[in-house]
C-alpha cells in the first residue's frame, strides 16, 4: 500500500524564520511529486511541484527531492503570517495513474 | 475564470437519508475527481471520470455510492443510505489533460457532509 507520512504539526515559526515541511513515501516507484497549501475551509492551491531530484526554486519556495531516501520537503523563506495553513503532500506514480496520494498535512502557523 | 464550485458547501443529514453532491469543473476540463477526507485522515481518491466516462472507480467505498457525469460537464455523487462513517469533506478536482506530468489538479472548494 502506497503511503505518504507527514508530521502532522503544527509547526511554529517566527515571521521571518524558514519553515521546512518535510514528507516521506513509501512507493520507489514515485514519480511526481506536489506541495498543495490549504487555508483553513478552503480548497487545496498546488504551491509547487517536482519530478527530479535535487532542488526546485519558486518565489520563496524551495522543493528538494531525494528519491534514494524517498524524501521530498517544502521550504518557506522569510515566512509570513500569511503562510499559516495545512501544506499538504502528494505523490504520484507513473505508469499511467493519475490519481496523487496525500498525506495528512502539516500544520503551519508563522507568528508575528 | 471560475474556479471548480461545489454544492452544497454542508449537508447534514440522518442515517439512512440520500445525500446529492454536486461539482461543476472549470470549462473545458475533461478531467474531474472526487476525493473524500475524512477527519484526521488524508485526502483519498473516489473516482475519475473522463469526459462523461468512469476512467477509475477503484476507490468508491462500496455501491452505497453512485457518481454520475452526464454530457461530460458536471458530476454528482449520490450516496444512498447515508451511514455515519461517510461523514467528511468530499472534493472535487478537474483538470486540462493527462498527457503531462504535472496535470494539475484545481480543487473545488469541498462539501462538509455529517451524517448524524
Amino acid at each position: 500500500q502506497k503511503e505518504v507520512e507527514q508530521n502532522s504539526g503544527p509547526l511554529s515559526v517566527p515571521e521571518g524564520a524558514i519553515a521546512s515541511l518535510n514528507c516521506t513515501y513509501s512507493d520507489r516507484g514515485s514519480q511526481s511529486f506536489f506541495w498543495y497549501r490549504q487555508y483553513s475551509g478552503k480548497s487545496p492551491e498546488l504551491i509547487m511541484f517536482i519530478y527530479s531530484n535535487g532542488d526546485k526554486e519558486d518565489g520563496r519556495f524551495t522543493a528538494q527531492l531525494n528519491k534514494a531516501s524517498q524524501y521530498v520537503s517544502l521550504l518557506i523563506r522569510d515566512s509570513q503570517p500569511s503562510d499559516s495553513a495545512t501544506y499538504l503532500c502528494a505523490v504520484r506514480t507513473s505508469g499511467g495513474s493519475y490519481i496523487p496520494t496525500f498525506g495528512r498535512g502539516t500544520s503551519l502557523i508563522v507568528h508575528p | 475564470e471560475a474556479g471548480v464550485t461545489q454544492f452544497p458547501s454542508h449537508s447534514v443529514i440522518e442515517k439512512g437519508q440520500t445525500v446529492t453532491l454536486r461539482c461543476d469543473p472549470i470549462s473545458g476540463h475533461d478531467n474531474l475527481y472526487w476525493y473524500r477526507r475524512v477527519m484526521g485522515k488524508e485526502i483519498k481518491f473516489l473516482l475519475h471520470f473522463v469526459k462523461e466516462s468512469k476512467q477509475d472507480e477503484s476507490g468508491m467505498p462500496n455501491n452505497r455510492f453512485l457518481a454520475e457525469r452526464t454530457g461530460g460537464t458536471y458530476s454528482t455523487l449520490k450516496v444512498q443510505p447515508a451511514e455515519l462513517e461517510d461523514s467528511g469533506v468530499y472534493f472535487c478536482a478537474s483538470s486540462q489533460e493527462l498527457a503531462s506530468t504535472v496535470d494539475e489538479q484545481f480543487f473545488g472548494p469541498g462539501t462538509r457532509l455529517t451524517v448524524l
